[in-house]
């Protein structure tokens, strides 16, 4: 069974619109840590915010916070006042140990 | 402070020719970590360190596939010999710790391709 799951295959949103890409994820451990990374067409892997499975309060972090939801196991990133600059890939990931599994991923284009 | 930096960040190679990729990790970070990106398969975990010592090697895809740390500034992931389904990017990782809210910062990835 996939630990992370990112079902949506690509995103479009205009330019200083807000979008939301959806992450759902499986364990069993009550600690655990969520993070999101972005993959420009550079190719470089961008951590953008984390959020640990006992934080009371959803992440935020400038134009990016996190709706988790734990009880759903979901943990969503919202991208507030969408730039052209944030055409990219985004990786959900869950850390329960040593290790960072990662989603598919989800392909997230701005229109001007 | 300088991120993670990895050598070189394009590599094109024919098969059978042996490849060596390299790794400097964040100054003071404990973790290492390298991993491989594909379309197919997308991030696979292949090995990671831990003050220079190899804790988990299972993803590692068989016995072509070898790394090491010999200091806390320096690894490489070898594959000897190399194959066209080896083609991929190889990313190397480091955080300072391993608990769930420790951070992995990744380098820019090598493009490998592999003829």
């Amino acid at each position: 069974a996939q630990k992370i799951t990112q079902t949506q295959p690509g995103m479009f949103v205009q330019e200083k619109e807000a979008v939301t890409l959806d992450c759902t994820y499986d364990t069993s451990d009550p600690s655990y840590g969520l993070f999101w990374y972005k993959q420009p067409s550079s190719g470089e892997m961008i951590f953008l915010i984390y959020q640990g499975s006992y934080d009371q309060q959803n992440a935020t972090e400038g134009r990016y916070s996190l709706n988790f939801q734990k009880a759903r196991k979901s943990a969503n990133l919202v991208i507030s006042a969408s730039q052209l600059g944030d055409s990219a890939m985004y990786f959900c990931a869950m850390r329960e140990d040593s290790k960072l599994t990662f989603g598919k991923g989800i392909t997230l284009s701005v229109r001007p | 402070d300088a991120g993670v930096i990895q050598s070189p960040r394009h590599e094109v190679t024919e098969m059978g020719q042996e490849v060596t990729l390299r790794c400097k990790p964040i100054s003071g970070h404990d973790y290492l970590f390298w991993y491989r990106q594909t379309m197919m398969r997308g991030l696979e975990l292949l090995i990671y360190f831990n003050n220079n010592v190899p804790i988990d090697d299972s993803g590692m895809p068989e016995d072509r596939f070898s790394a090491k740390m010999p200091n806390a500034s320096f690894s490489t992931l070898k594959i000897q010999p190399s194959e066209p389904r080896d083609s991929a990017v190889y990313f190397c990782a480091s955080s300072a710790l391993a608990r769930i809210t420790d951070t992995q910062y990744f380098g820019p990835g090598t493009r490998l391709t592999v003829l």
